[in-house]
């Protein structure tokens, strides 16, 4: 068990319809990475947070947006969904704001119809 | 984008067997990181490498970096069934920003019993 928690584990969903995805570091961690994982594009870097700013960004969508709050949690909001964003959508927490060891979550299967 | 690419794609060894992964690289980086991963579940952190480093051991576990070629293996030795999972290079500092870990397209590891 990596300390981080991810919910929803699975969620359907149609295309066009919005939803968002909940992540909570591990006890001590300062830092939230978002990952995207799929099929045909590999695993993704989209977004990291540190202690509640935006830090780095890399391969997000203008339809996807996301947020850290002060108590760390962090939420990925994916609106105007399309088919392709089906996808395995992991969070990741590290102490530090650069670089080091990530401990990651178990992810959500996000399928849209 | 994927900054790194695992060689080969899959691989299949018997139990006992040594297993190599490499991985390419193409900027150049403060750290090198190797995942492990299940199928369908979260990454988990197996071994980092700083650029000034040439070798490193964890248990079973023996990681190279040449950073004159930007390539870095993975050696598991003695392997065993439940090594069976995709394997991930990840490197930082992708066109200077050292805050995104950047994964690279994964090593299948099959170990037949």
């Amino acid at each position: 068990d990596s300390g981080v928690t991810q919910t929803p584990k699975h969620l359907i969903t149609a295309t066009g319809q919005r939803v968002t995805l909940r992540c909570s570091p591990r006890s001590g961690d300062l830092s939230v990475y978002w990952y995207q994982q799929s099929l045909d594009q590999g695993l993704q870097f989209l977004i990291q947070y540190y202690n509640g700013e935006e830090r780095a960004k890399g391969n997000i969508l203008e339809r996807f947006s996301a947020q850290q709050f002060p108590d760390l949690h962090s939420e990925l909001n994916l609106s105007s969904l399309e088919l392709g964003d089906s996808a395995l959508y992991f969070c990741a927490s590290s102490l530090y704001v650069g670089v080091g060891e990530l401990f990651f979550g178990e992810g959500s299967r996000l399928t849209v119809l | 984008s994927q900054q790194g690419e695992e060689d080969p794609q899959a691989l299949s060894i018997q139990e006992g067997e040594n297993a190599t992964m490499n991985c390419s690289y193409k900027t150049s980086i403060n750290n090198l990181q190797w995942y492990r991963q299940n199928s369908g579940r979260g990454l988990v952190h197996l071994i980092l490498i700083r650029s000034n480093e040439r070798e490193k051991h964890s248990g079973r576990l023996r990681v190279t970096l040449d950073t004159s070629k930007k390539s870095s293996s993975l050696l598991i030795t003695a392997s065993r069934a439940a090594d069976t999972a995709s394997y991930f290079c990840a490197t930082d500092n992708y066109g200077g920003a050292t805050n995104k870990l950047i994964f690279g397209t994964g090593t299948l590891l099959a170990v037949q019993p």
